[in-house]
């Protein structure tokens, strides 16, 4: 079965400064793997995914997370923070067969002046 | 275009009640998804539907809960007898198809607590 740990559940960064949330999954198959964002008081969105090809991806926002299937790593950057990046994120894996997403407990970045 | 709807939004019950959550999904979405998510965690699957078939209910937990999704369109999750465990956020989320690439779209939830 497919698991996902998010190393860290808080994360406390300045603004303008780079911001690394770790993510490991362990599944003994080829997966999806996800970054889902929950905002204050709002639901959860998709902010990236991979699903093959380039292991690097990238947001709209200037998020980026890179596929390493050797560390069983999908750690999120950003090189540097706004405050309107302050939210909870999600890793979450899938099993290219069982579709079905698991999520990790969640990292909250907390973005101080 | 408006998105996952959830009600309500809040309920408090005492142990042993019963409760009842609603979601309406973004017009044409055929995939809707519940999801539990406890306090400090990620949101774990409960149920999936794909139009009003219920495809994967494995972690339902079938003594107490129960779904429906009878016209394939909005859907209503109920918990008879709550217990204090199930104090929680209940999230809904849809998307075009079943399989996972597609994405999902996720309401605000509806935090249940349980005295």
């Amino acid at each position: 079965a497919q698991s996902v740990t998010q190393l860290d559940s808080q994360v406390p960064v300045f603004e303008e400064a780079p911001v690394e949330l770790r993510c490991n999954y362990s599944s003994s198959v080829s997966v999806y793997l996800f970054w889902y964002v929950q905002y204050p008081n709002q639901g959860l969105q998709l902010l990236l995914k991979y699903l093959s090809g380039s292991t690097l991806v990238e947001s709209i926002n200037g998020f980026e997370a890179e596929f390493n299937k050797s560390q069983t790593s999908f750690h999120l950057r950003k090189p540097s923070v706004h405050i309107s990046d302050t939210a909870e994120y999600f890793c979450a894996v899938s099993d290219q067969g069982a579709q079905k997403l698991v999520f990790g407990q969640g990292t909250r970045l907390t973005i101080n002046p | 275009e408006a998105g996952v709807v959830q009600s309500p939004r809040y309920k408090i019950i005492e142990k042993k009640q019963p409760v009842a959550f609603w979601c309406n999904p973004i017009s044409g979405h055929n995939t809707l998804y519940w999801y539990r998510q406890n306090l400090g965690q990620g949101p774990e699957l409960l149920i999936r539907y794909e139009n009003e078939e219920a495809v994967d209910d494995s972690q339902l937990p079938k003594d107490r809960f129960s779904a429906e999704r009878l016209k394939g369109v909005d859907s209503t999750l109920k918990i008879q007898p709550a217990e204090l465990g199930d104090s929680a956020v209940y999230l809904c989320a849809s998307s075009t198809g079943l399989a996972v690439y597609n994405e999902q779209f996720f309401g605000p939830g509806t935090r249940l607590t349980v005295l």
